[in-house]
C-alpha cells in the first residue's frame, strides 16, 4: 500500500484533456510541495513538474500541476499519443522522514 | 550533461549481501544531495534512501532501515549502497538519482538503473 493514493489507470483520445489525482494526509502532500515522473516502459522515471506546479526545461505546457490540501493533481492537454506512460507523484513525508510516492497511474491514449 | 551510471546488480541469495555504485558526473557532486530509489518487477517506485550533499545526513525507508547503508565519497563522485540481509521483497531495479536544489523529493535525474534478482 502507497502512502500516496492514486488511480491505477485513466484514458483519453488524442486531443482531450486528463487529469490524474494524488491524495494524501497532513503529514505529506498537507505540508510539502509535490513532484510529479513520467516512467515510459523500460526506462528511467524522469521529472516532470516539481514544487506543484513548476516545469522543468523542455516539458511541454500541455502539462500542469496543482495541489489544494492534501490532494494534488496533474492535468495533461491536447493529449498525445507519446503521453501513454506511467505517472507517480512524490512528495516528503514528515512523520516518516522520508520521499513518498504514489501508486502509479497508467494512462492509455486510446 | 548529467549523467548517471549505476553499477553493481546481479543475483544473490536471501540473506546475502551486495552492493550498488553510481558514477556521477556533468555536475557538482558534493553540492547535490542523492537518492536511491527502487522498483520490483511490475511495481511502482519506492524511495530507498538519501544522503545530503557531504554526507553528514541520511536517511532510509523503514523497510531498509538497519539493512542497507548509504554512503558517498566525493573525490571519486561516486554514491554506494551497502545492501545486506537480503529479502525476496529486495528485488527491484535500483535506481541511482541526483536531489535538485529545491527539496530531498524532487528526483531531478535518474539513472537506467542495475537490476538485484533475489533467488535460491
Amino acid at each position: 500500500q502507497s502512502v500516496l493514493t492514486q488511480p491505477p489507470s485513466a484514458s483519453g483520445t488524442p486531443g482531450q484533456r486528463v487529469t490524474i489525482s494524488c491524495s494524501g494526509s497532513f503529514s505529506n502532500i498537507g505540508s510539502n510541495t509535490v513532484n510529479w515522473y513520467k516512467q515510459l516502459p523500460g526506462t528511467a522515471p524522469k521529472l516532470l513538474i516539481y514544487t506543484s506546479s513548476q516545469r522543468p526545461s523542455g516539458v511541454p505546457d500541455r502539462f500542469s500541476g496543482s495541489k489544494s490540501g492534501t490532494s494534488a493533481s496533474l492535468a495533461i492537454g491536447g493529449l498525445q499519443s507519446e503521453d501513454e506512460a506511467d505517472y507517480y507523484c512524490a512528495t516528503w513525508d514528515d512523520s516518516l522522514n522520508g520521499v513518498v510516492f504514489g501508486g502509479g497511474t497508467k494512462l492509455t491514449v486510446l | 550533461e548529467v549523467q548517471l551510471l549505476e553499477s553493481g546488480g546481479g543475483l544473490v541469495q536471501p540473506g546475502g549481501s551486495l552492493r550498488l555504485s553510481c558514477a556521477a558526473s556533468g555536475f557538482t557532486f558534493s553540492s547535490y544531495a542523492m537518492s536511491w530509489v527502487r522498483q520490483a518487477p511490475g511495481k511502482g517506485l519506492e524511495w530507498v534512501s538519501g544522503i545530503s550533499g557531504s554526507g553528514g545526513a541520511t536517511y532510509y525507508a523503514e523497510s531498509v532501515k538497519g539493512r542497507f547503508t548509504i554512503s558517498r565519497d566525493n573525490s571519486k563522485n561516486t554514491l554506494d549502497l551497502q545492501m545486506k540481509s537480503l529479502r525476496g521483497e529486495d528485488t527491484a531495479v535500483y535506481y541511482c538519482a541526483k536531489v535538485g536544489t529545491i527539496g530531498w523529493y524532487v528526483l531531478d535525474y535518474w539513472g537506467q538503473g542495475t537490476l538485484v534478482t533475489l533467488s535460491s
